[in-house]
């Protein structure tokens, strides 16, 4: 069991939006603005899409955002496109420690 | 780009020690974190800890008793063993820089590398 949860999976069509959500509790998600998403194509390697909630690397288009809300950090990207399709995952800053959500598979209808 | 690559043996016998190394590629390990991630099979991602550069690290406290990282500036690489391995330390291995100077957000990543622990 993941100490962040995520939604097992998401999907939208092409150019709709979608927002992938991670839970985490007040040690984690809820006290630090450390949280990052990262992309997964299967079989490559993870790729940083958002860090601190809401920046984004440079690179990573701005049709990927990050905000929190309480215990609750979301992922939301707009404008959907087929290589959008991947898993995604949270992780938070959580005292000398990192967590990791479960992950998302996002896929693109 | 930076270039990440994790590599030892794919199969450990339980009780004994697991060893990876992660070569680092088109660019310096220094001034750096490098950090062990490790997904299990069917299970989500799992911190292992980091290495600083200049060799200070911290782990994982469910992992921290097995665990020893250290860091090989000559030949650019960095290197993980986790010690008395059962079955529950099958996963996919990664290895990961820290992005810009802090060791919270991975910013390169390796393809992983598969460790099995069976006899």
């Amino acid at each position: 069991q993941s100490a962040l949860t995520q939604p097992p999976s998401a999907s939208g069509s092409p150019g709709q939006s979608v927002t992938i959500s991670c839970t985490g509790t007040s040690s984690d998600v809820g006290s630090y603005k450390y949280v990052s998403w990262y992309q997964h194509h299967p079989g490559k390697a993870p790729k940083l899409m958002i860090y601190e909630v809401s920046k984004r690397p440079s690179g990573v288009p701005d049709r990927f955002s990050g905000s929190k809300s309480g215990n609750t950090a979301s992922l939301t990207v707009s404008g959907l496109q087929a290589e959008d399709e991947a898993d995604y995952y949270c992780s938070s800053y959580a005292g000398s420690n990192i967590v990791f959500g479960g992950g998302t598979k996002l896929t693109v209808l | 780009q930076v270039q990440l690559q994790e590599s030892g043996p794919g199969l450990v016998k339980p009780s004994e020690t697991l060893s990876l190394t992660c070569i680092v590629s088109s660019g310096s390990i220094s001034n750096h974190y490098w950090s062990w991630i490790r997904q299990p099979p069917g299970k989500g991602l799992e911190w292992i800890g980091y290495i600083y550069y200049s060799g200070t690290t911290d782990y994982n406290p469910s992992l921290k008793t097995r665990v020893t990282m250290s860091v090989d500036m000559s030949k650019n690489q960095f290197s993980l063993k986790v010690s008395s391995v059962t079955a529950a330390d099958t996963a996919v291995y990664y290895c990961a820089r820290g992005y810009g100077y802090s060791w919270v957000a991975l910013d390169y990543w390796g393809q992983g590398a598969l460790v099995t622990v069976s006899s």
